[in-house]
């Protein structure tokens, strides 16, 4: 399967500044990838659909303007969360599908801390 | 709708026992059905998927589960347990078509293995 790194794996940032966090499909293109969101023993929610060449789709109840997600290539997509509260201290998954093989390809996570 | 539910936070076993982690959806089209496990602050790791090409799947590290369209159930089964199957295990569903890849997960089951 193919490979998704994040970058970086962990980050520890003040309350008010903006995080980035990248995605990147090492080995394998694709016009679409997501964005989860894990909080502290629970499970993972879909926050949005990161589309190459067009705007990103939200789910219901994440907000677009806080969470900016751009599409850069078909090997990148980058989430970036701005204005960052305590409350937005999670761990931020993003997948890579295989429609062909009916698979996902998870990446290794980011840890975002939000003191 | 589809929804993923799995029934018990918690599994305790002892190490060379039955394991069993019990999942159940809910959808309006067959779905597509996976088990990942995820070891602390990683990311998710692909057991085995369900794609309507056999109802008895087999996946890596001995673990299998069987669709059971009767029971809307895809219970994960491994005859033994060993200690490095301890960790925490996410059952989740997506229909086909369009919308795949927006994966629904389940509440997620801890395994512990006693020696």
């Amino acid at each position: 399967g193919a490979v998704v790194s994040q970058h970086p794996s962990w980050v520890i940032c003040k309350s008010g500044t903006s995080v980035k966090i990248e995605c990147r499909s090492l080995d394998f293109q694709a016009t679409t990838m997501f964005w989860y969101r894990q909080f502290p023993k629970q499970s993972l929610m879909l926050m949005a659909t990161s589309n190459e060449g067009s705007k990103a789709t939200y789910e219901q109840g994440v907000e677009k303007d806080k969470f900016l997600i751009n599409h850069a290539s078909l090997t990148l997509s980058t989430l970036t969360v701005t204005s960052a509260h305590p409350e937005d201290s999670s761990f931020y998954i993003c997948s890579v599908p295989d429609i062909r093989r009916y698979e996902q390809y998870f990446g290794p996570g980011t840890r975002l801390t939000v003191t | 709708a589809q929804s993923v539910t799995q029934l018990g936070s918690h599994v305790s076993v002892s190490e060379g026992a039955l394991v069993l982690l019990r999942c159940n959806y809910s959808s309006s089209v067959p779905p597509y059905l996976f088990w990942y496990v995820q070891y602390p602050n990683q990311g998710l790791q692909l057991l085995l998927k369900y794609t309507s090409a056999a109802t008895l799947v087999k996946g890596i590290n001995g673990f299998e589960a069987e669709f059971k369209k009767s029971e809307t159930s895809f219970h994960l089964t491994k005859p033994s347990a060993h200690m490095s199957d301890a960790a925490e295990y996410f059952c989740a569903g997506v229909a086909g078509g369009t919308s795949y890849g927006k994966l629904t997960f389940g509440q997620g089951t801890i395994l512990t293995v006693h020696p």
